[in-house]
């Protein structure tokens, strides 16, 4: 099983980001997926997920980036992807993407090895 | 739904008996689950539904409780266990993680 981020690196503050991850190895379509991040030398924040095509691919999200991250994914391609907008150096993080455990409010039980994102002029 | 993890780090020895605990603001029945995270890693999931390990979780590690508050147990510490520790509730949306509990070696 694989969880690749891509899409991390460098941005300034106020633009725009688009990260992607691939999953492998397991049967995406059946998944709901999601997006944690953890600032430099603190502690994880929950960002939001998107369920399945039979959960009507509906999203939930975290107060603080619900009108800035987008959460969306293509079964098609196994990939799920996070757009962050407007952001702020606050937004400088490793983003992970992660796989949500089938079993009734569970955990999450698959991780991406996560990806960079830095917010700096 | 605020988590609170207490202590926020903890220093112990090899065959030490360790808890942590974690407080949540709200009831939250038995939808807690505890993460084990080493440096320049992913977390790892080792506790669901408060009490249930993980698959291929050492036995050393349990969890309890119900409601609002929990604890995570590793009977005898193991070198590799020293790590940050996190509790995480999964009762409601939005979904929110504990601080923390850095677990260092004496």
């Amino acid at each position: 099983m694989q969880l690749v981020e891509s899409g991390g690196g460098l941005v300034q503050p106020g633009g725009s980001l688009g990260l992607s991850c691939a999953a492998s190895g397991f049967t995406f379509s059946a998944y709901y997926m999601e997006w944690i991040r953890q600032a430099p030398g603190k502690g994880l924040e929950w960002l939001g997920l998107v369920r399945t095509k039979a959960n009507s691919f509906t999203t939930e999200y975290a107060a603080p980036v619900k009108n800035r991250f987008i959460i969306s994914r293509d079964d098609s391609m196994n990939s799920v992807y996070l757009q962050i907008n407007s952001l702020t150096i606050e937004d400088t993080a490793v983003y992970y993407c992660v796989r949500k455990s089938l079993r009734y409010r569970s955990g999450s039980d698959f991780w991406g090895q996560g990806t960079l994102v830095t917010v700096s002029s | 739904t605020q988590l609170t993890q207490s202590p926020s780090s903890l220093s112990a020895s090899v065959g030490d008996r360790v808890t942590i605990t974690c407080r949540a603001s709200q009831g939250i029945s038995m939808y807690l689950g505890w993460y084990q995270q080493k440096p320049g890693k992913a977390p790892k999931l080792l506790i669901y539904d408060a009490s249930t390990l993980q698959s291929g979780v050492p036995s050393r590690f349990s969890g309890s409780g119900a409601g609002t508050d929990f604890t995570l147990t590793i009977s005898s510490l193991q070198p590799e266990d020293f790590a940050t520790y996190y509790c995480q509730q999964l009762e409601s949306y939005p979904i929110t993680f504990g601080q923390g509990t850095r677990l260092e070696i004496k």
